[in-house]
Order: C-alpha cells, then sequence, then structure tokens
C-alpha cells in the first residue's frame, strides 16, 4: 500500500486560508468516507482534526474543514493563524482493512 | 478521561527485538481496536497493523509481516507491539492509537484518537 500524496509544503499569510490536498486511489480515498486528518506540532502526539472527510472532533476550531472529490481528499484552515503552523497528515481506511498515510505536508505561516 | 499510556524509551541492538506496551486508560480496551504507528526522525507517519482486542485478531501492513507480532492482555488492559530483527531504520517513536469499534456488523470510528505518548525505539550497537 503506498502513501497518499500530499504536498510537502504550503505556506499562507495570516488571516487568508489554505488548502492541503491528499491524493489516494479509488482503493482507499476514494472508495470509502474515512478520511482523517492530523495535526502534529514538532515534538508533539499527533492530534485528530477532522475525521470521516469532513466531521470536526469537539474542540477543534471551525477554522478546520475537510471534503473531497473522487480520488482527493482537502483540507482547509480559514483565517491561518500562527498556531497553525505544523505538519498536517491526512489518513484513509483502504480495501482489506487497511489503512494509509499521506506522505505529510508542512504549513508555514508567513 | 480516555487515555493510552505507553512504556518508557528502549535501546536495542541491530537483530534485537523490542517490545512496546499500550495501557488502556478510562474505558474498556475489547471495546476498540488498537492500531500501531512509527514515526522515524525528520519523517512521516507509517501504519503498522491493528488488533482486535476483543478477539486477539490482527492484521498487519505488508511491509511488516514476519517481523511485527500485536497481542493483548485484556485483564490488564494492555495491548502489546513486538518488532522482530531489528534494523538501525528501525529507529523511531513507535505510537498506539484507537480505533474503531464494530456493532452488530458496523464499525465506526475509522480514524486514530486518542494516541499514546510514543515510544522513542533507538537500534545501534
Amino acid at each position: 500500500q503506498s502513501a497518499l500524496t500530499q504536498p510537502a509544503s504550503v505556506s499562507g499569510s495570516p488571516g487568508l486560508s489554505i488548502t492541503i490536498s491528499c491524493t489516494g486511489a479509488s482503493s482507499d480515498v476514494g472508495g470509502y468516507n474515512y478520511v482523517s486528518w492530523y495535526q502534529q506540532h514538532p515534538g508533539k502526539v499527533p492530534k485528530l482534526i477532522i475525521y470521516d472527510v469532513n466531521n470536526r472532533p469537539s474542540g477543534v476550531s471551525t477554522r478546520f474543514s475537510g471534503s473531497k472529490s473522487g480520488n482527493t481528499a482537502s483540507l482547509t484552515i480559514s483565517g491561518l493563524q500562527a498556531e497553525d503552523e505544523a505538519d498536517y497528515y491526512c489518513s484513509s481506511f483502504t480495501s482489506s482493512t487497511l489503512y494509509v498515510f499521506g506522505t505529510g505536508t508542512k504549513v508555514t505561516v508567513l | 478521561q480516555v487515555q493510552l499510556v505507553q512504556s518508557g524509551a528502549e535501546v536495542e541492538s541491530p537483530g534485537a527485538s523490542m517490545k512496546v506496551s499500550c495501557k488502556a486508560v478510562g474505558y474498556t480496551i475489547t471495546g476498540h481496536y488498537i492500531h500501531w504507528v512509527r514515526q522515524a526522525p525528520g519523517q512521516g507517519l507509517e501504519w503498522m497493523g491493528w488488533i482486535n482486542p476483543n478477539s486477539g485478531g490482527t492484521d498487519y501492513a505488508q511491509k511488516f509481516q514476519g517481523r511485527v507480532t500485536m497481542t493483548r492482555d485484556t485483564s490488564i488492559s494492555t495491548a502489546y507491539m513486538e518488532l522482530s530483527r531489528l534494523r538501525s531504520d528501525d529507529t523511531a517513536v513507535y505510537y498506539c492509537a484507537r480505533g474503531r469499534y464494530c456493532s452488530d456488523g458496523v464499525c465506526y470510528h475509522n480514524y486514530f484518537d486518542p494516541w499514546g505518548q510514543g515510544t522513542l525505539v533507538t537500534v545501534s550497537s
């Protein structure tokens, strides 16, 4: 199972919006609505921020939103803030009851 | 409060085996799958496999098949991940994370939450 493809880095100015893509295949992202996103600050444990494509866990900012079209899922961060600077990973359930992560995206707030 | 508490850092020799534990606190371990994920220094997250603590059933990423064994001891609410024939590129932080639960043939919570605090395993001679 190959890793899902994410851009290595995305940057944006405070207050603006950015979108991170996560491209897979019909056997993972395209085949199931089980895409989740994780935020990881340096030296910290990954934190769930989106599950089942577009659901936010309790306590996660409404500035984070998710979507999916075909084999590509996306994470949008609106009103970018300095605290959003982190690494972001997508993940998907796949056929054969396995899971796969994306390659990871480093978000920089300019 | 639901949390997963992992064992402490380890230093292992090449060719040896490692075993990391993950204790479920605040919920019944048999209710959810437990996943294992690792992260090499400066690298991304890599899914290793899962165990269903209720049945003991497992499924592993192809990369680790033959080298990884996931087990559990429900009497102490603890899951284990053992990796054998260690190499230097197995140096990583190993995480456990709570996963899905299934009821009446339908599975929910198909994501990883919460995560353990991570266990650094260093493979070095």
